[in-house]
């Protein structure tokens, strides 16, 4: 069955970098775009890109751009986000989401990031 | 960017009622393809959003047809027949149209 597993919680300091990882298993990586989706503490949701893990293809938010890194690794079947220059603005749930057919159809369990010093 | 405006902020029902959501959007969300690209989610309390409703209309697999999704280009419902208590959670327009990818803002469904 199709599972995304995603990295443990991340507690950095303001200015630094943080990477967060999805795991893939039971189905082919390289075939589908892997999304990644913010979610700030009350708030809703808000769509950061994609990536391709076929050809390593994204697409971003504009807004994330600078912010946001998406890269994949085809042969562990691991999606990554790295986030730079930090700020409290930043804490928040991460999730990763596969694009299958038309729209979101598998979902990680979400990475919290708290940006603190 | 295409912005979609739900309403209520929350609703509260009494189960075995039913419930219904707007979501409107600032666009026509019919592609040129005939494909109204419009998506409901729910995020059940400290898990991730699941899909419900795909195309505005079409239920996702293992989803009950006590939901049902409806609309024209840039007005949707999302509709829950017959409420249970396990429909609590908070629900989510998304279009697919064009990027960037945006959602509603989310309606909380809550139980009486």
């Amino acid at each position: 069955q199709v599972q995304l597993q995603q990295s443990g919680a991340e507690l950095v300091k303001p200015g630094s970098s943080v990477k967060i990882s999805c795991k893939a298993s039971g189905y082919t990586f390289t075939s589908y775009d892997m999304h990644w989706i913010k979610q700030q503490p009350g708030n809703g949701l808000e769509w950061i890109g994609w990536i391709y893990p076929g050809n390593g293809n994204t697409k971003y938010n504009q807004k994330f751009n600078g912010k946001a890194t998406l890269t994949a690794d085809k042969s562990s079947s691991t999606a990554y986000m790295q986030l730079s220059s930090l700020t409290s603005e930043d804490s928040a749930v991460y999730f990763c989401a596969r694009r299958g057919g038309t729209t979101w159809d598998y979902w990680g369990q979400g990475v919290m990031v708290t940006v603190s010093s | 960017d295409i912005v979609l405006t739900q309403a209520p902020l929350s609703v509260s029902v009494t189960p075995g009622e039913s419930a219904s959501i707007s979501c409107r959007s600032s666009k026509s969300l019919l592609s040129s393809k005939g494909i109204t690209s419009l998506y409901w989610y729910l995020q059940k309390p400290g898990k991730s959003p699941q899909l419900l409703i795909y195309r505005m209309s079409n239920l996702a697999s293992g989803v009950p047809d006590r939901f049902s999704g409806s609309g024209s280009e840039t007005d949707f419902t999302l509709k829950i027949s017959k409420v249970e208590t396990e429909d609590v959670g908070v629900y989510y327009c998304a279009q697919f149209l064009e990027y960037p990818l945006t959602f509603g803002s989310g309606t909380k469904l809550e139980i009486k």
